[in-house]
């Protein structure tokens, strides 16, 4: 089945500062999309995002099918944007996504 | 209803017994996902439903799990003779038909096996 990386594991960031979330997948894909799970363990859909690009507030995302990676960008990030960033992905005839292992943001004041 | 929803949210078991979880999809979604979620580590898919009909239940872990969707709408996971090793998040996801059509997740169950 299909593998699905993301980098960074961790990562510590002040408010206000911008961060690059990646996620790497190992076939051509059928449905991409990035979740945040928050810290009462709601998963969030963010984008579904099988290619292109997207903007939604001060979140952004981009998937370059044909390289086989996305990128979550997040802007004058926030302590509300705390949590875990799931990306999941599907190919072939299989409906099931396969999720990453997760970027578990902390913003700090 | 306007999401997913999931009951019970929580569930505390003793081992030996069993456990049915349930999942009310988002009205007109036909496709029906079942999730297990370990702490700390992203969803890793159980089994899914196109209707009422079970289309691929290669996650379910061994014979203990099963899921059924009678009427094409609420999904019911069950679980019997719960082990320690099944305490999990559960979680549920519906979506329109097909491969490329994007999944909603229910604020899932936390299951607790003592």
């Amino acid at each position: 089945g299909i593998q699905v990386e993301q980098s960074p594991p961790d990562l510590i960031l002040q408010e206000g500062a911008n961060s690059t979330l990646r996620c790497n997948f190992s076939d051509s894909v059928n449905n991409l999309q990035w979740f945040h799970q928050n810290p009462w363990g709601q998963l969030i859909n963010l984008f579904y995002i099988p290619s292109g690009t997207k903007q939604n507030g001060r979140l952004s995302a981009t998937t370059v099918a044909t390289e086989r990676y996305s990128l979550l960008y997040i802007s004058s990030s926030q302590t509300t944007d705390s949590g875990v960033y799931f990306c999941a992905a599907n190919t072939g005839t299989a409906s099931k996504l396969t999720f990453g292992t997760g970027t578990r943001l902390q913003v700090t004041l | 209803g306007a999401g997913v929803s999931q009951s019970p949210r929580y569930k505390v078991t003793k081992r030996g017994q069993d456990v049915a979880l349930r999942c009310d999809p988002i009205s007109g979604h036909v496709s029906l996902y079942w999730y297990r979620q370990a702490l700390g580590q992203g969803p890793e898919f159980l089994t899914y439903f196109n209707y009422e009909a079970q289309q691929d239940k290669s996650g379910l872990p061994n014979d203990r799990f099963s899921a059924e969707r009678p009427e094409g709408s609420i999904s019911t996971l069950t679980i019997q003779r719960t082990e320690q090793r099944d305490s999990a998040m559960y979680r549920c996801a519906s979506s329109l038909v097909g491969t490329t059509t994007e999944q909603f997740f229910g604020p899932g169950t936390r299951l607790t096996v003592l």
